[in-house]
C-alpha cells in the first residue's frame, strides 16, 4: 500500500492526558498536511510542512499542539493535556508541490476520543 | 465565515435517480477538488479541476468547474448504493497551500 497512513486508527483517552499521532505520508511527497474534522463538518485545516519545515499553522492550532516532521518524512502531531473539545478526527494529508495542481490525498484518519 | 457553501446538505435518493450538488463562493479559487468521505474513514480524490469552465467526467459523475473559477457542480446520474458518503469539495484560493473545505453534502442512495 503506498497511500497516506495514519497510527492509531482509534484513540481514547481521558482528559487532561497527552496524545501523540503518527503520520507516514506518500513516499515521495514533499508536502504533509494536518487537519481536523468534527462530526457532520468539513476537515480544517490546522498546519502543514514542506519536507522538515512547519510553514504554516492555523490559529485553531492551540499552545497545546505541536507537529513535527523531523527528516521530511513521517510526521507526528502531539496533543498535550486533552480537553474534551479536542476530540475529533485527525486527518493527515499529502501532496507534490511543483507536480502541476498540489492535488493532496488523504489518510484514513485517527477518530480521538477524550472522556 | 465558510469560504465554501455545499447544497444541499443532504439528499436521500433511490437507486437510479439523478443528483446535482453544488459548491459555490464569492472568492475565486485556483483549484478545486472533489472528495467522498466514507464513515470512520479519510476523504479518498474523486478530480481536481483547475480551468473555468472545465468538465470532467468518471464514469456515471460529471463535474464542472464556473467559468469564474467560483463556483463548481458533481452530477450523478443513475445513482447506485454505493454512491452513498458525504462528498465534500475543497479548492485552494489564491497563493494559499491549504485547502478550504466546503460544508459537505450527506448522500444516501437506497434500493
Amino acid at each position: 500500500d503506498t497511500g497516506v497512513s495514519q497510527d492509531p486508527r482509534h484513540k481514547i483517552t481521558k482528559r487532561g492526558q497527552n496524545v501523540t499521532f503518527r503520520c507516514d505520508p506518500i513516499s515521495e511527497h514533499n508536502r504533509l498536511y494536518w487537519y481536523r474534522q468534527t462530526l457532520g463538518q468539513g476537515p480544517e485545516f490546522l498546519t502543514y510542512f514542506q519536507n522538515e519545515a512547519q510553514l504554516e499553522k492555523s490559529r485553531l492550532l492551540s499552545d497545546r499542539f505541536s507537529a513535527e516532521r523531523p527528516k521530511g518524512s513521517f510526521s507526528t502531531l502531539e496533543i498535550q493535556r486533552t480537553e474534551q473539545g479536542d476530540s475529533a478526527m485527525y486527518l493527515c494529508a499529502s501532496s507534490l508541490v511543483g507536480g502541476g495542481t498540489d492535488t493532496q490525498y488523504f489518510g484514513p484518519g485517527t477518530r480521538l476520543t477524550v472522556l | 465565515t465558510q469560504l465554501l457553501e455545499q447544497s444541499p446538505q443532504f439528499l436521500s435518493i433511490q437507486e437510479g435517480e439523478n443528483l446535482t450538488v453544488y459548491c459555490n463562493s464569492s472568492s475565486v479559487f485556483s483549484s478545486l477538488q472533489w472528495y467522498r468521505q466514507e464513515p470512520g474513514e479519510g476523504p479518498v480524490l474523486l478530480v481536481t479541476v483547475v480551468t473555468g469552465g472545465e468538465v470532467k467526467k468518471l464514469k456515471r459523475l460529471t463535474f464542472q468547474f464556473g467559468d469564474a473559477r467560483k463556483d463548481s457542480s458533481l452530477h450523478i446520474t443513475a445513482a447506485q448504493p454505493g454512491d452513498t458518503g458525504l462528498y465534500l469539495c475543497a479548492g485552494y484560493t489564491g497563493t494559499a497551500s491549504k485547502l478550504t473545505f466546503g460544508t459537505g453534502t450527506r448522500l444516501q442512495v437506497t434500493l
